[in-house]
């Protein structure tokens, strides 16, 4: 495998059901991150975690639990979600130093939730 | 805070056309611009960047010049493919704490026709 892969591709859920998007990047990369995106709107940047460590919450409800094991894994662990909350999950990650580094992306997660 | 306004889509053009989509941004500091692509079904790519005033970012035909005394990082392609059909997203780079946090635009999807 290689760059930044996603599971599942696609996802539905009840609004009672619980369940894990995974994440994983093979770019010896030190930081990760979650977007969301919907229908309409920009990308919206929901978590970052560098070395391991969350550095950004950008005012995402507790519904959505993000968890960094290790530099190359990430995870977005859904629990009572709303039908306003399906929409493309995308994960991301770079290079730790400087501000010119790109991010790369996954092909990301489509959730619909019931 | 900073933001990124780019035109509104869908744009619409036939094989060989001339293509520039507009993007304008606001920030405080002097931040890296990027364009990102996505095409239908994966995540998002990068296509260019550029670090500071004056310079241009290029790949696969497409070009945008960073003009600070415009705001401005517009997005051009002399000649565009049916393989060019993708929604195009700029962005401004806030650096921090080791990692550089996104700001997108809304995105353009572009449709070449034959």
């Amino acid at each position: 495998e290689t760059g930044v892969t996603q599971t599942p591709r696609h996802l539905v859920m009840g609004m009672t059901n619980k369940k894990s998007l995974k994440c994983e990047q093979h770019l010896g990369h030190n930081a990760m991150y979650w977007y969301k995106q919907s229908a309409k709107k920009p990308l919206e940047l929901m978590f970052v975690y560098n070395f391991k460590e969350q550095t950004e919450n950008n005012s995402v409800p507790s519904r959505f639990s993000p968890e960094c094991p290790n530099s190359s894994h990430l995870f977005l662990h859904l629990h009572t979600l709303q039908p306003e909350d399906s929409a493309l999950y995308l994960c991301a990650s770079s290079q730790r130093s400087g501000v010119y580094n790109e991010q790369f992306f996954g092909p990301g997660t489509r959730l619909t939730v019931l | 805070g900073d933001s990124v306004t780019q035109m509104e889509g869908p744009v619409t053009l036939s094989e060989e056309a001339f293509l520039t989509i507009n993007c304008t941004y606001t920030a405080t500091g002097y931040p890296s611009l990027f364009w990102y692509v996505q095409y239908p079904g994966e995540g998002l790519q990068l296509l260019l960047k550029a670090t500071k005033a004056d310079d241009k970012g290029s790949n696969k035909g497409f070009e945008a010049t960073y003009r600070k005394e415009t705001t401005s990082f517009h997005l051009e392609k002399g000649s565009v493919q049916v393989s060019d059909s993708a929604v195009y997203f700029c962005a401004l780079s806030e650096g921090s704490g080791g990692y550089n946090k996104l700001i997108f635009g809304a995105g353009t999807r572009l449709a070449v026709h034959p």
